[in-house]
């Protein structure tokens, strides 16, 4: 059975402070793929990111960056900078060998403060 | 624009009641699905279709039912059998492989009276 941990449920940074969310997997398939997604209170989860078990390359887009460690099974999601637009619920999720859907963390609700 | 519809935005259902909460996309995407999210919860997949006509039970089906007439539709219906079906539900549909990206619609929100 898949799993994902977010251990995190809530986390509260003053603007401009970075600010890392972490993402834990459990899969005994060997491909896979790890998201990760935005929901801001409008309810729609907005794709940030995508990445195969077999590219461990760390990742950055802008202010945004993801640290993808299979010896720790962990997919770190990090904001840099962060701004009040940030403030949302963050999910990981991953998806892997023949089955279909995602299985998604619980997700970590990021606020940021003026 | 291509994208994903959900409607209504918001759906009040009695005691007893069947309902159905309408999917549709326009990005010509093979795969469709429907998950449920509970407060403090992340989603849960409640079906899947990858073909038209064709649909699979995900990890929490019971008190509902789709159908895939239409390669661009995938209503849900939430019978009377379902006893807490108080949640957001949100629509995604996906191109190519399985492992490819899901994009989701904007979701509907169930709320019992």
């Amino acid at each position: 059975a898949q799993k994902v941990t977010q251990a995190q449920t809530e986390i509260s940074v003053v603007e401009k402070e970075d600010v890392t969310l972490d993402c834990v997997y459990e899969t005994r398939d060997t491909t896979y793929y790890l998201f990760w997604y935005k929901q801001p209170p409008s309810g729609e989860l907005v794709f940030l990111i995508r990445r195969n078990s077999f590219d461990e390359q760390n990742e950055i887009s802008g202010r945004y960056s993801w640290n993808f460690q299979k010896s720790t099974s962990s997919f770190n999601f990090t904001i840099t900078a962060s701004q009040v637009v940030d403030s949302a619920v963050y999910f990981c999720a991953l998806v892997g060998g023949g089955a279909d859907g995602l299985t998604f963390g619980k997700g970590t609700h990021l606020i940021i403060q003026p | 624009d291509g994208g994903i519809t959900q409607s209504p935005k918001y759906l009040f259902r009695k005691e007893g009641q069947n309902v159905t909460l309408s999917c549709e996309q326009n990005l010509n995407h093979d795969a469709m699905y429907w998950y449920r999210q509970d407060p403090g919860q992340g989603l849960r997949l409640i079906y899947y279709s990858q073909i038209v006509n064709d649909f699979q039970k995900g990890d929490i089906a019971e008190g509902y039912s789709v159908s895939r007439e239409k390669k661009e539709s995938f209503p849900l219906t939430v019978t009377s059998a379902q006893k807490n079906p108080t949640a957001f539900y949100l629509c995604a549909s996906r191109a190519g492989l399985t492992m490819e990206t899901q994009y989701f619609g904007p979701g509907t929100r169930l709320l019992v009276l």
